[in-house]
């Protein structure tokens, strides 16, 4: 696609439930970043992907979150046992190769109730 | 610790006003990067600037590397510019962005 999507484009979980959030990155892509947004404030650093290797997880707020990019396109961003401080939009973009021309997907808006 | 400080947080303007945000970073950087977010959470990037000034429109960038200071100006603001405006920098070293919080614009008609 022309575009990094992200899916679903909004969520609403119950507390304690799993959900799986998905990103499409521009085709030939090779770094993608997820980044998680809680109401009022600047994006937060989730965890950081070159092809299907995750370089960097440090972001990741709790072992409940799981990321995963296993044929190093479409990435799965995964919250087990959500809780409300969950509820956040979370954000996922994708760059050719370098820290310039990133581009941001819509992002998916969850919340825990 | 906020590498990336931006300012107003909120500003309200009328209609046809000149409008500042102004974003100051701590970090050396390869690209600053300038974003609109809409209620709903969609980003849309408008400017990435390494040096000098772009221009797009009625908005222009700017970005003093000395000063490790941008700006990011809107001319005769218009109510469908009322959004979020972001400032993010790619830093020299690793490889994830920092962002301000953000400076939440409305413009009255």
């Amino acid at each position: 696609g022309a575009g990094v999507s992200q899916s679903p484009r909004y969520k609403v979980a119950k507390r304690g439930q799993d959900v799986a959030l998905r990103c499409d990155p521009i085709s030939g892509h090779v770094s993608l970043f997820w980044y998680q947004q809680a109401l009022g404030q600047g994006p937060e650093f989730l965890t950081y992907f070159q092809n299907e290797a995750q370089l960097d997880k440090s972001g990741l707020p709790s072992d409940r979150f799981f990321a995963e990019r296993p044929e190093g396109s479409v990435s799965t961003l995964k919250i087990q046992r959500t809780q409300q401080e969950d509820s956040a939009v979370y954000l996922c973009a994708s760059s050719l190769s370098t820290p310039y021309g990133y581009t941001f997907g819509s992002g998916t808006r969850l919340t825990v109730v | 610790k906020n590498e990336v400080e931006q300012s107003p947080q909120n500003l309200t303007a009328q209609e046809g006003e000149f409008i500042t945000i102004n974003c100051s970073y701590s970090v050396g950087i390869s690209a600053l990067h300038w974003l609109q977010q809409h209620p709903g959470g969609g980003i849309v990037s408008l400017f990435m600037l390494s040096s000098g000034k772009k221009k797009h429109g009625r908005l222009i960038a700017t970005i003093n590397i000395q000063e490790k200071h941008s700006s990011l100006h809107i001319t005769a603001s218009h109510p469908r510019d009322s959004a979020v405006y972001i400032c993010a920098v790619s830093p020299n070293t690793g490889n994830q962005f920092y962002f301000g919080t953000g400076t939440s614009l409305t413009v009255i008609p």
